[in-house]
């Protein structure tokens, strides 16, 4: 059984501060993805990683996918009040298109 | 990308009673999920919604419980049957509409379905 452990899974910071999310298994996956989750919304595909290595940007937002394609971190500068929501990472398998969903991230970020 | 829309957003039901959740999707796509996130928790995939086929369903969910429709590649239903406060979940629809034999998946959600039973 696939499993994906992410880390932490609560985080309150102050804004400004920078923080890493882990997303970490024993498994390959074929890709990975990062979502962001609001009270009473659907999760919203931030990026997905598909290559070993591969680091992408989105603004303050830094995602790597590890060399191995079993981890993955989410890395934000300079938090902002609006970044808080629930993070979740997810794992993709060959074409089956199911996803396999880290335990997810709740951030706060205070003002 | 692909906007999904499901119906309804909320509703507070009846122990014993069934509640269908319906699931449209703007575009033709080829796979459609139903996952359940329980309260504070992460999302856990229910089934694999096949178009003209019964559903796929993932271990510790069963047909009888979470009926699933796929009459064509646009819309699908969910049934979550003899309800219990345990059932209490949002319920979600997604789509992966650049599946088509790439290895790559990026999926979409609806806005999920938030169920209180009592």
């Amino acid at each position: 059984t696939q499993l994906l452990e992410q880390s932490p899974q609560f985080l309150s910071i102050q804004e400004g501060e920078n923080l890493t999310v882990y997303c970490n298994s024993s498994s390959v996956f074929s890709s990975l993805q990062w979502y962001r989750q609001e009270p009473g919304e659907g999760p919203v595909l931030l990026v997905t990683v598909v290559t070993g290595g591969e680091v992408k940007k989105l603004k303050r937002l830094t995602f790597q996918f590890g060399d191995a394609r079993k981890d993955s971190s989410l890395h934000i500068t300079a938090a902002q009040p609006g970044d808080t929501g629930l993070y979740l990472c997810a794992g993709g398998s060959g074409n089956t298109g199911k996803l396999i969903f880290g335990q997810g991230t709740t951030l706060q970020v205070k003002p | 990308s692909a906007v999904i829309s499901q119906k309804p957003s909320r509703d507070i039901c009846q122990r014993g009673t069934s509640l269908t959740i319906q699931c449209q999707v703007d575009s033709q796509v080829t796979m459609m999920f139903w996952y359940r996130q329980q309260p504070g928790q992460s999302l856990t995939l229910i089934a694999t919604a096949n178009q003209g086929s019964e559903a796929t369903y993932e271990s510790g969910f069963v047909i009888d419980k979470f009926p699933i429709s796929r009459p064509n590649l646009t819309f699908s239903t969910l049934t979550v049957s003899n309800m219990s406060p345990e059932d209490s979940s949002i319920y979600l629809c997604s789509v992966d509409p650049l599946l088509l034999g790439k290895g790559n998946t990026e999926a979409f959600f609806g806005q999920g379905t938030r169920l209180t039973v009592v």
